[in-house]
C-alpha cells in the first residue's frame, strides 16, 4: 500500500533556510503536494509538482523530487515566524481511483 | 465567503451519541472527502465520494456513515460516538479533472470531544 513519511519537528531561526523532507512508496503517483495548516485552521494547497518533474520553485519555495529514491523536499529560503506551521506531503495514489495519502506532518518552529 | 464550510466547528458530545457533522461547498466540485487529524498521525481518510451516487470508504470508515444530499453537501455521522472518536475532522472538495486536478481544498475543521 501506500505510505508517505516525514519527520515530526523542526527548528529555524527567522532568515535562514527550511528543508522539510518527506519519502513515499508509491511509484505509480502523478502528483506530489505540499499543505501548510497553521494553528486552528484547515490544510491549504502551499505547491504541488508532477512526476515528470525533478524541481519546481515559486517565490521563496523550491520543490525537489527525486524519483529514484522516492524523496520529495521542500525548501523555504529565508523563513519567517509566519512560516511556522504544520507541512504535509502527500501524494495522489493512482489505484483505480484517485485518493490523497498524506504523511504525519512536520511542525516547522521559526525561531525569533 | 470560504468555499468550503463545516459545521459545527466544535462540538463536545457523550459516548453513545449520535452525532452528524456536515460539509458545504461553493467550489462546484464533484469529489468531497471527509478526513480525521489525530497528532502524530496526520490525516486519515474515512470516506470519499467522485459523485451524489458514489460513495466510496477509506482507510477508517468503521464506526462512520456518510451521506451526499448533492453535489455540495457531504455529511459524516457517527452512530454512536465513543471516546477514541476524538479528533479534527476535515472536509475536502477537489474537480478531478485530471492534470492537477486532484488538488484537495479543505475546510477549516470540526474539533469533535467525545465523553
Amino acid at each position: 500500500g501506500e505510505d508517505v513519511e516525514q519527520s515530526l519537528f523542526l527548528s529555524v531561526r527567522e532568515g535562514d533556510s527550511s528543508v522539510i523532507n518527506c519519502t513515499y512508496t508509491d511509484s505509480s503517483s502523478t502528483y506530489l503536494y505540499w499543505y501548510k495548516q497553521e494553528p486552528g485552521a484547515g490544510l491549504q494547497l502551499l505547491t504541488y509538482i508532477f512526476s515528470n518533474m525533478d524541481m519546481k520553485q515559486d517565490q521563496r519555495l523550491t520543490v525537489l523530487l527525486n524519483k529514484k529514491d522516492k524523496h520529495l523536499s521542500l525548501r523555504i529560503a529565508d523563513t519567517q515566524t509566519g512560516d511556522s506551521a504544520i507541512y504535509f506531503c502527500a501524494e495522489a495514489a493512482y489505484t483505480g481511483r484517485r485518493a490523497l495519502t498524506f504523511g504525519s506532518g512536520t511542525r516547522l518552529q521559526v525561531q525569533p | 465567503d470560504a468555499d468550503v464550510t463545516q459545521t459545527p466547528r466544535n462540538r463536545i458530545t457523550k459516548t453513545g451519541k449520535r452525532i452528524m457533522l456536515e460539509c458545504s461547498q461553493t467550489k462546484g466540485h464533484d469529489r468531497m472527502y471527509w478526513y480525521r487529524q489525530d497528532p502524530g498521525l496526520g490525516l486519515r481518510l474515512i470516506y470519499y465520494s467522485f459523485d451524489v451516487k458514489d460513495i466510496n470508504k477509506g482507510e477508517i470508515s468503521d464506526g462512520y456513515s456518510v451521506s451526499r444530499q448533492a453535489q455540495a453537501k457531504f455529511s459524516l455521522s457517527l452512530e454512536s460516538a465513543i471516546p477514541n472518536q476524538t479528533a479534527l475532522y476535515f472536509c475536502a472538495t477537489s474537480d478531478g479533472a485530471g492534470g492537477a486536478g486532484d488538488t484537495q481544498y479543505f475546510g477549516p475543521g470540526t474539533r469533535l470531544t467525545v465523553l
